[in-house]
């Protein structure tokens, strides 16, 4: 089945060191999102790729950065992590417009929990 | 700016109450999309419903269903005969208006369907 994968599904580090979290997708979507969701809240988008295209939101702290390497990968690194960063991240895809079908339903991976110990 | 609020926090249902999740929604596109997401205690977000700004129609997908009133910006989500399987938190989300899928989220609704 298409799907989006995350891994790992729950993240341990400890306050100050880098972690990477990844994300894949077969369903061969333009869009690959990043989300930080935080206990009984909504998800808040960190970035997004529409193909090679970054795009960062005006909040989101420069502490998170973001690589995608092909159209199936996509990774969400925390430089320096504080207890604040302690959530769960996730992951989503869309198609992009043109694509002669509806362009915005997201599809989301199970998500990564991040503790910062 | 767009702005999605759902009104109840927690809802506590008896299994086969029926149970509404009211959401309102603020947008001044002309074009925009509406979508419902099942979050059960596993974490991953579960795609329910996508309406677009064009189709007032209602619809209905077993015991799901949604009403959708665009002159009172809102997009209702019923559940008839709640079953214990739907606890989970429901999120109304906006999205339209830009080249990608952007999506504003409402707080999320923590549903509980006890035996």
């Amino acid at each position: 089945d298409a799907m989006v994968i995350q891994n790992p599904r729950y993240q341990v580090t400890q306050f100050g060191k880098p972690v990477t979290l990844s994300c894949s997708q077969t369903l061969n979507h333009n869009v690959m999102y990043w989300y930080q969701q935080k206990s009984s809240q909504a998800p808040k988008l960190l970035f997004h790729y529409y193909d090679k295209d970054f795009n960062n939101e005006a909040d989101t702290p420069d502490n998170f950065q973001s690589r995608r390497p092909n159209t199936s990968f996509c990774f969400l690194d925390i430089r320096s992590p504080g207890l604040g960063d302690a959530a769960m991240y996730l992951c989503a895809t869309s198609r992009g417009r043109g694509t002669g079908r509806p362009y915005n339903e997201q599809f989301f991976g199970p998500g990564t929990r991040l503790t910062v110990l | 700016a767009q702005k999605v609020t759902q009104a109840q926090t927690e809802i506590s249902v008896v299994e086969k109450e029926d149970v509404t999740l009211d959401c309102v929604y603020e947008t001044r596109d002309t074009t925009y999309y509406l979508f419902w997401y099942k979050q059960p205690p596993s974490g991953e977000l579960v795609f329910l419903i996508r309406r677009n700004s064009f189709d007032e129609q209602n619809e209905i997908s077993g015991r799901y269903s949604w009403n959708f009133q665009k002159s009172t910006s809102s997009f209702n989500f019923t559940i008839t005969a709640s079953q214990v399987v739907d606890s989970a938190v429901y999120f109304c989300a906006l999205g339209g208006g830009t080249s990608y899928g952007k999506l504003t989220f409402g707080q999320g609704t923590i549903l509980t369907v006890h035996p």
